[in-house]
């Protein structure tokens, strides 16, 4: 089945700077990529995903990339404000589950 | 349009008794998909079910727990012979008929077992 790795396990920045989270997938048949940002005691609400016809996707502050031939996707936010402060998950689609497989989740802090 | 709506949102069971967890998926939404994630960690899939059908319940442990969706009502996680190990968040989540895309979370409920 599908294995999801994610790191930084937990990352501090300063206000307005940018963050990048990382992901690699292990199975190369997957093809939908989302992330998701989750509050504390809050549900995970998904911010934007990637299918993997594409290289690139952006919203406003965040994009993120996939390189299928490295098997990895990045999130990238910019600008960051205090807001932005969650626990952030990546996910990959398991064709063969037909369910979402989830990185084990990136802290972001963001210091005012 | 409501989003997935779980209840309840806490339930505090002791050792030995049975959870019932209700899902409610979004308007239109066809697909659920439950999920556990226990404190500071990720979701874990457990089951994929379409309506009174289960597609895939290869994250379900194999005893005391069961899941259904029936034609009418709510999706059904329950959990036998509560024990301790099974405190955790469970998330319920929906995607529309015709792919398993796009999945919209519940709000979760926060099982504690006494």
């Amino acid at each position: 089945g599908e294995n999801v790795e994610q790191h930084p396990s937990t990352l501090s920045v300063q206000e307005g700077d940018s963050a990048v989270i990382k992901c690699t997938y292990s199975d190369s048949a997957s093809n939908y990529f989302p992330w998701y940002k989750q509050e504390l005691g809050k549900r995970p609400q998904l911010i934007i995903d990637i299918r993997s016809n594409v290289g690139e996707k952006k919203d406003q502050r965040i994009a993120v990339t996939l390189n299928k031939t490295a098997k990895h996707f990045s999130l990238h936010i910019t600008e960051t404000q205090p807001e932005d402060s969650a626990v952030y998950f990546c996910a990959a689609l398991d064709t063969g589950r037909r369910a979402l497989t989830f990185g084990s989740g990136t802290r972001l802090q963001v210091q005012p | 349009n409501a989003g997935v709506m779980q209840n309840p949102r806490h339930l505090v069971r002791r050792r030995g008794q049975e959870a019932r967890l209700r899902c409610s998926p979004m308007k239109g939404h066809s697909h659920v998909y439950w999920y556990r994630q226990l404190p500071e960690e990720g979701l874990k899939f457990m089951v994929y079910l379409q309506k009174e059908n289960i597609i895939d319940e290869s994250g379900m442990p194999k005893e005391r727990f069961s899941a259904e969706f029936p034609k009418e009502g709510p999706s059904i996680l329950r959990i036998q012979q509560v024990v301790r190990g099974d405190s955790a968040a469970y998330f319920c989540a929906s995607s529309p008929a015709g792919g398993v895309y796009e999945q919209y979370f519940g709000p979760g409920t926060r099982l504690t077992v006494t």
